[in-house]
């Protein structure tokens, strides 16, 4: 069945680079995601990427699509404080079909 | 632009009592959802509707109900609250073109 799963926390000091990793397991998936969760607000979405690339870069976002290996990360330079959150992995297989969530990592940025 | 709009922001319960959360959409999207999130659980979703008309369970629909008789709003119906449905709750629609989801601001529900 579908499956998408995420490390659960990652701890990285202010300045430095942060890297998010996400496997999935159904190769149908047309869209990738990543949403950024504040606390007590909802989701938003950061990025997302179509199944036929394998990078996309954002300002401070950089996303890799390894499709071979089911494999996206998103990689965050010069991690800021104001970056810690929860992050969401999903993907999406089919049109018009709700999108798969990881559990999310929670991103940790000390000063 | 609004967006996706859920009420209320919080409500706490007594178990077994009813309540409705409320959520509208002004994108003109056909796909809605809901979904709770709890923690270590993740986003796991409760119906979700294609279309006005059209719902469909997803992931744990039991002790949900909704309907869908326009397209702008997508209630969610709790029968008869459980301390097991003390969640968070999540609105969203869809976007057709790349398929993201647009969340509303969550609703936050206590059932004692």
């Amino acid at each position: 069945g579908e499956d998408v799963e995420q490390s659960l926390f990652l701890s990285v000091r202010e300045g430095d680079s942060s890297v998010i990793n996400c496997t999935y397991t159904d190769s149908s998936s047309t869209y990738l995601y990543w949403y950024k969760q504040e606390p007590g607000a909802g989701l938003q979405l950061l990025t997302y990427i179509f199944s036929n690339m394998d990078m996309k870069q954002d300002q401070r976002l950089t996303v890799l699509l390894n499709k071979k290996d089911k494999h996206l990360s998103l990689r965050i330079a010069d991690t800021q404080t104001g970056d810690s959150a929860i992050y969401f992995c999903a993907e999406k297989v089919q049109a018009g079909t709700a999108l798969i969530f990881g559990k999310g990592t929670t991103l940790s940025v000390s000063s | 632009n609004a967006g996706v709009t859920q009420t209320p922001k919080f409500q706490v319960l007594k178990t077994g009592q009813s309540m409705t959360l409320q959520c509208a959409q002004d994108m003109n999207h056909e796909y809605m959802s809901w979904y709770r999130q709890d923690p270590g659980m993740g986003l796991r979703l409760i119906h979700y509707s294609v279309g006005a008309g059209i719902t469909d369970q997803g992931e744990v629909p039991n002790g949900y109900n909704v309907s869908r008789s326009t397209t702008e709003d997508f209630p969610l119906r709790l029968l008869s609250a459980a301390p097991s449905q003390t969640s968070v709750y999540f609105c969203a629609s869809q976007g057709l073109l790349t398929g993201e989801l647009f969340f509303g601001e969550g609703s936050r529900l206590t059932v004692l």
